[in-house]
């Protein structure tokens, strides 16, 4: 157990919607990190806050917004879904040490686009 | 930018060493990861370099080149539990985001 809890597991849903997943990070760890990893994909770096503001992002698409709360969980929204979209969803943390740069996943959170 | 390469597949026998190997070219470098990730399974840590050389951690070692944007992973006696993809990471240098970026996997399949 990471101590990176990620909901919802398993999330089926149709084109053209809308869906929010949820992260909560390992108590103390201030960066979130988002990383989506298609079928027979790498893991793709989407987005990362660091203590409640974007710190960098990656090939984040517009349909994809993201944010972090004062609480320090952190919720992905992915809009005007695609079939291609069908991802699993991890999201990761770290602690605030800059010289430390082991991730920590959560197991993830798969969506099926149909 | 960073660019990972590493071999899609690799198959060995129960009780064999394996070892995966990791190239990267980078616009600057802060260590190095791997990864171990089980089918549907969040990623897991397995090994950090920063300097050169070779760490050791029980069945699993990893060895760093700087100089040759070069790693490899060693895996010892090897078990069927090791089926599994092995992910290098690469860390940017201090002062840029922190993220890490990942190579596409190589996917070990461990045979009786």
């Amino acid at each position: 157990d990471s101590g990176v809890t990620q909901t919802p597991k398993h999330l089926i849903t149709a084109t053209g919607q809308r869906v929010t997943l949820r992260c909560s990070p390992r108590s103390g760890d201030l960066s979130v990190y988002w990383y989506q990893q298609s079928l027979d994909q790498g893991l793709q770096f989407l987005i990362q806050y660091y203590n409640g503001e974007e710190r960098a992002k990656g090939n984040i698409l517009e349909r994809f917004s993201a944010q972090q709360f004062p609480d320090l969980h952190s919720e992905l929204n992915l809009s005007s879904l695609e079939l291609g979209d069908s991802a699993l969803y991890f999201c990761a943390s770290k602690s605030g040490d800059p010289n430390t740069g082991e991730l920590f996943f959560g197991e993830g959170s798969r969506l099926t686009v149909l | 930018g960073q660019n990972i390469d590493q071999p899609t597949e690799m198959t060995a026998t129960e009780g064999a060493i394996v070892q995966i190997n990791c190239t990267y070219q980078t616009s600057g470098f802060n260590g190095l990861f791997w990864y171990q990730q089980h089918a549907g399974e969040a990623p897991t840590f397995l090994s950090y370099n920063v300097l050169d050389g070779l760490e050791e951690k029980g069945r699993f070692s990893s060895f760093l080149s700087r100089s040759k944007g070069y790693s490899y992973l060693l895996l010892k006696e090897l078990q069927m539990k090791d089926s599994a993809s092995y992910l290098c990471a690469v860390l940017p240098p201090s002062g840029s985001a922190r993220q890490l970026t990942f190579g596409s996997g190589t996917q070990l399949t461990v045979l009786p």
